[in-house]
């Protein structure tokens, strides 16, 4: 069955540092999403990305993360300055043209 | 707004017993899709079940199926004849009109030997 892909699955980073969470949706899908789970705290909406730009965004989704679709393949997300608070489980999701979501396993981000 | 509301933050059951997670939301639109996400320690998101809210029909996967009650906004999952495997985090999820997915807060189930 088709994968969504996430690397790394752990990423230790200093505060202040800027980190780049990959992705690699299924082939055929369209649309992609980035999710942020604060330890135990429930699933949050980042980004949706479709035709190769942003189609929505939340609050949090603030100036220092950006997403880019670079090579028709990996889909990132980019926190450009990473703070304490941001530490946390991002998930990457893709679909189709149905309503089926594929989420990938997970990066869990620690910020020191 | 549209809201997902899971009032359990945590349940347990014996083995082989069957349990029943509860799951409300609301929400104006008409149609839309409901979903249930285990996640177990690893934290990976994995889907149970899902439910078209235009279906009458409540969703069936093994032995996991859901009470879809439309009028009410309930959206309940019974889990029958336990597992240890089972046990995790449970989060109810809404796919509504503009394609995000909006989750609850999560049920801890623990299973019981």
């Amino acid at each position: 069955e088709p994968e969504v892909t996430q690397t790394p699955s752990h990423q230790v980073t200093q505060m202040g540092q800027e980190v780049i969470l990959r992705c690699v949706p299924i082939s055929n899908h369209l649309y992609f999403y980035w999710y942020r789970q604060i330890l135990g705290q429930k699933v949050e909406f980042l980004v949706s990305f479709y035709n190769n730009e942003i189609s929505e965004k939340s609050e949090i989704f603030d100036d220092q993360f950006s997403v880019e679709r670079p090579d028709g393949s990996n889909f990132t997300l980019k926190i450009r300055s990473t703070k304490l608070e941001d530490s946390a489980m991002y998930f990457c999701a893709s679909r189709g043209t149905g309503r089926g979501y594929t989420f990938g396993s997970g990066t869990r981000l620690t910020v020191v | 707004a549209q809201t997902v509301t899971q009032s359990q933050p945590e349940m347990s059951v014996q083995e082989a017993e069957t349990v029943t997670l509860s799951c409300t939301y609301d929400t104006s639109e008409s149609d839309y899709y409901l979903f249930w996400y285990k996640q177990p320690p690893s934290r990976q998101m994995i889907l149970v079940i899902r439910q078209e809210a235009y279906k009458q029909q409540n969703a069936t996967e093994n032995r996991f199926s859901v009470n879809f009650q439309k009028a009410a906004k309930s959206f309940s999952l019974k889990i029958s004849d336990s597992q240890l495997g089972d046990a995790a985090m449970y989060f109810c999820a809404s796919l509504f009109g503009n394609e995000k997915l909006t989750f609850g807060t999560g049920t801890r189930l623990t299973i019981i030997p």
